[in-house]
């Protein structure tokens, strides 16, 4: 069991809201990810933040935010709610090594629906 | 551009068979690949890692998976498949900066007893 953890684990939202999502990364880890998984889909990559600071996006429009706190958790905002937002949302976190690549630790989801 | 293919869709195995699940990537140096398995409505759970080194990993609950540079890909195998391990399994590959990673669609595994 990894030490991410994700809340609320279920969402049920109106298009046109707003809706944040948070995640704790796991202990030491400095570089939190988040993917947006519809149905049936690999995840997608929707940005990733490290020390704070916006390090890598994917291909999702500006509505889609997101920020970093000093211990390192992390939260995602989604304005302007789609029906097409309707997803599994999950978070990553890792210890990122200048250079190199390791590996992440994923959390459980944040189930949207949006209605 | 970094891309996953995973061909096989869905599969479906008999319990104390063995197991392989295909996946070919695209990625324009020395790749990092992962596979990661997902039980419904659960997140990723890391199975094994390709850094570098020996091409032939091991993992957890006795999934392998070989990478051949030649051909592009990193299949999973396992040599008896138990019930619980039907889920479905992603490949995957990280980029060597940044940590972003790229997944396949994912192939669902069926067990039947």
């Amino acid at each position: 069991e990894t030490g991410v953890t994700q809340s609320p684990t279920h969402l049920i939202k109106t298009r046109g809201q707003q809706v944040t999502l948070r995640c704790s990364s796991q202990s030491g880890h400095n570089t939190v990810s988040w993917y947006q998984q519809a149905l049936g889909q690999g995840p997608q990559f929707i940005f990733q933040y490290y020390r704070e600071e916006e390090n890598g996006r994917g291909n999702f429009p500006p509505r889609f935010s997101g920020l970093q706190f000093p211990n390192y958790s992390s939260e995602l905002n989604v304005n302007a709610l789609e029906l097409d937002d309707s997803a599994l949302y999950l978070c990553a976190s890792s210890l990122a090594r200048q250079g190199r690549n390791t590996e992440a630790f994923f959390g459980q989801g944040t189930r949207l629906t949006v209605v | 551009a970094q891309s996953v293919t995973q061909p096989d869709i869905h599969i479906t195995v008999s319990e104390g068979a063995s197991l392989e699940l295909r996946c070919n990537y695209s990625y324009g140096a020395t790749p990092y690949l992962f596979w990661y398995v997902q039980s419904p409505g659960q997140g990723l759970q890391l199975l094994l890692k390709y850094f570098s080194g020996d091409t032939l990993v091991q993992g957890i609950k006795g999934f392998e998976a070989e990478f051949k540079r030649s051909q592009s890909s990193f299949n999973l195998r396992k040599p008896s498949v138990h019930w619980s391990d039907a889920a479905e399994y992603f490949c995957a590959v990280g980029s060597n900066t940044g940590n972003q990673f790229y997944f396949g669609t994912g192939t669902s595994l069926t067990v039947i007893p």
